[in-house]
């Protein structure tokens, strides 16, 4: 059974461009959450979505950021006009269900704007 | 809002020596708690966690964590220390998100060093 899966597992974008990164969940899991780690940081939550729906994103930022997780595909999360400060770690976790259930991360996607 | 503190930013112990790595909760509610381990470049890998039960949890690789509810604490412990076992390491508490579901919510982490 595949962990969860993130690519591309490094991406470097300059100012102003976007930056689309992805996860599939662990088979069987429906609930996905995307968290933020920045430099010498611990890990802040970004946003929690089952399939074809947006449950919370207290989170994300209101301007320049997106996530969707389609019927079929894997979950997006999009950075619009990136800027320096968005260089950071981005980890994609799911679980099989709500409640207090063990979230599985994926190896991160390491984004570097330059 | 639930949170979890890591009171040490690094600890440092000898290989064979006990290790603890401590951490301490503020809940409303039954705390659900949880540690993960993190190594360079890596994504986080589950160590165990305490939902409910018994207050010393068995996880991977060794490690137990002993969920204190009068002192508030849930430290992860292993009785002898690895040089492998150098790594970050994260409390989290399960928070219940306000549109439904959770999340979790994770302490600075704490930078073991395990030496020869």
């Amino acid at each position: 059974n595949a962990g969860v899966m993130q690519n591309p597992r490094h991406l470097v974008r300059r100012r102003g461009q976007e930056a689309r990164l992805r996860c599939s969940p662990m088979k069987g899991h429906s609930h996905v959450y995307w968290y933020r780690q920045l430099p010498e940081e611990g890990l802040k939550f970004m946003v929690y979505l089952q399939k074809e729906n947006i449950i919370d994103e207290s989170g994300m930022p209101k301007e320049r950021f997106s996530a969707e997780f389609p019927k079929e595909g894997p979950s997006i999360l999009r950075i619009q006009q990136v800027v320096r400060g968005d260089s950071a770690a981005y980890f994609c976790a799911s679980s099989p269900r709500s409640g207090p259930e063990t979230q599985y991360f994926g190896p991160g996607t390491r984004l570097l704007v330059l | 809002a639930q949170s979890v503190a890591q009171p040490e930013d690094q600890v440092n112990v000898a290989e064979g020596n006990p290790l603890t790595v401590k951490c301490t909760y503020s809940v409303s509610g039954n705390p659900y708690l949880f540690w993960y381990v993190q190594y360079p470049n890596r994504g986080l890998q589950f160590l165990l966690k305490y939902i409910t039960g018994d207050n010393l949890v068995k996880g991977s690789y060794g490690f137990e964590a002993e969920f204190n509810k009068s002192q508030t604490s849930f430290h992860l412990k292993k009785p002898s220390a690895l040089v492998s076992d150098s790594a970050l390491y994260f409390c989290a508490v399960r928070d219940i998100l306000t549109g439904g579901g959770n999340k979790l919510t994770f302490g600075t982490g704490t930078q073991l060093k395990v030496e020869l």
